[in-house]
């Protein structure tokens, strides 16, 4: 079955450490997506990537940085500058523009 | 610059009872609109979709949303709801050749009564 993965489903950082959330897809999309989704919000756009080894900043990138060095994978690095990193992390690619944005089951991360 | 607006952020059903969830968006172009849905700890699961042509479509588990130009807005019903409708809906909305970047709504968590 196509679909996309997201690991760790729980992840603990410890103040000053840098944690990467892994995504993984096999529907052959082009585009992938990182959104944060806080308790109680909607989900806003972190990073995107529309072709391998391209990406661009969404509106909360700040703390945050990716890469795309391959079509199925578009992982993404909490770093210590984001100072609230506490959230609900959920990855998504679509396979072009104007068409729906499938998800992942999303990586809860928490500070300890 | 676009938003998008759920006004509701809770809503509470009776089982067997009808649903309408409201959407209202600010775009400047011709919008594409989603829904979608989203239980406890899981990823969004698209139940509809518009892009363009007859303004009523259908999704799935038996939802259907209208898009109204004139009002801008995109509201998603369920003539009858079953407990497994419990979840929260997000509307989302973009703009073609953007980069197909969504813009979402806050949400509305829907809690259906026995």
């Amino acid at each position: 079955d196509g679909g996309i993965t997201q690991s760790p489903k729980y992840l603990f950082r410890k103040e000053g450490q840098n944690v990467t959330l892994s995504c993984e897809q096999n529907l052959n999309h082009d585009a992938m997506y990182w959104y944060r989704q806080d308790p109680g919000q909607g989900l806003r756009l972190i990073y995107y990537s529309q072709i391998v080894n391209d990406f661009q900043k969404g509106d909360i990138a700040e703390g945050y940085s990716v890469s795309r060095e391959k079509k199925e994978s578009f992982p993404l690095t909490v770093t210590s500058a984001q100072k609230n990193p506490t959230a609900f992390y959920l990855c998504a690619s679509s396979i072009g523009d104007a068409q729906p944005q499938h998800f992942g089951d999303g990586t809860r991360l928490s500070i300890l | 610059a676009q938003s998008v607006t759920q006004p509701d952020i809770h809503i509470t059903v009776s089982e067997g009872a009808s649903l309408e969830l409201r959407c209202n968006y600010s775009y400047g172009a011709t919008p594409y609109l989603f829904w979608y849905v989203q239980s406890p700890g899981q990823g969004l699961q698209l139940l509809l979709k518009y892009f363009s042509g007859d303004t009523l479509v259908q999704g799935i588990k038996g939802f259907e949303a209208e898009f109204k130009r004139s009002q801008s807005s995109f509201n998603l019903r369920k003539p009858s709801v079953h407990w497994s409708d419990a979840a929260e809906y997000f509307c989302a909305v973009g703009v073609q050749a953007a980069g197909n970047k969504l813009t979402f709504g806050g949400g509305t968590r829907v809690l259906v009564k026995p």
